[in-house]
């Protein structure tokens, strides 16, 4: 079975500090996919990035970044110097690994960037 | 490209009506999913298709709620009849399956359903 917990639910920080949302995972496979969607106050549901548990190298898109460790089964997220807009509920998610896998979501993490 | 188009936007309607939501994948997408978002369970999976066949319906709350997928250009989950309790978005998406891996889905814009 395939879970995954995002123990934070709220975060509400300062505009340009630093912020990051944790996402730990449980699956059998050894072979599987890690995902992070943002989920802005407009309600649609933005894809941000996809890993395969083969790639442990973190990555880094502009003021985005993410840490995946195998070994604690984390896929943390890092936004640097947070902006208003980064504002969202973000999710962690957990997929199989063939073509008929589904994705299995945390529940969310509702970050409050204030001016 | 259009992205993956649903249908209605929002819903309202009262317990005991039929409800039809409708959803249209990204063309060339070959796998379809349907996902109910409230604020106590967060983002469920209630069903998905691979090439118009379901292969998971595990997650759809009882029968009540069925879907189908006549084509690879068009599915519909309904409701009948709807209670109260069945209030949520639901989000279709889609993704191609053809690399045979796990791919990132693409979401719909939801249907906002209240049942008074």
């Amino acid at each position: 079975a395939q879970k995954v917990t995002q123990a934070q639910t709220e975060i509400s920080v300062v505009e340009k500090e630093d912020v990051t949302l944790d996402c730990v995972y449980e699956t059998r496979d050894t072979t599987y996919y890690l995902f992070w969607y943002k989920q802005p106050p407009s309600g649609e549901l933005v894809f941000l990035i996809r890993r395969n548990s083969f790639d442990e190298q973190n990555e880094i898109s502009g003021r985005y970044s993410w840490n995946f460790q195998k070994s604690t089964s984390s896929f943390n997220f890092t936004i640097t110097a947070s902006q208003v807009v980064d504002s969202a509920v973000y999710f962690c998610a957990l997929s199989g690994p063939g073509a008929n896998s589904k994705l299995t979501f945390g529940k969310g993490i509702t970050l409050s960037v204030r001016p | 490209d259009a992205g993956v188009i649903q249908s209605p936007r929002h819903e309202v309607t009262e317990m005991g009506q039929e409800v039809t939501l409708r959803c249209k994948p990204i063309s060339g997408h070959n796998s379809l999913f349907w996902y109910r978002q409230t604020m106590m369970r967060g983002l469920e999976l209630l069903i998905y298709f691979n090439n118009n066949v379901p292969i998971d319906d595990s997650g759809m709350p009882e029968d009540r709620f069925s879907a189908k997928m006549p084509n690879a250009s068009f599915s519909t989950l309904k409701i009948q009849p709807s209670e109260p309790r069945d209030s949520a978005v639901y989000f279709c998406a889609s993704r191609s399956t053809l690399r045979g891996i796990s791919e990132k889905l693409f979401f719909g814009s939801g249907t906002q359903l209240s049942v008074l």
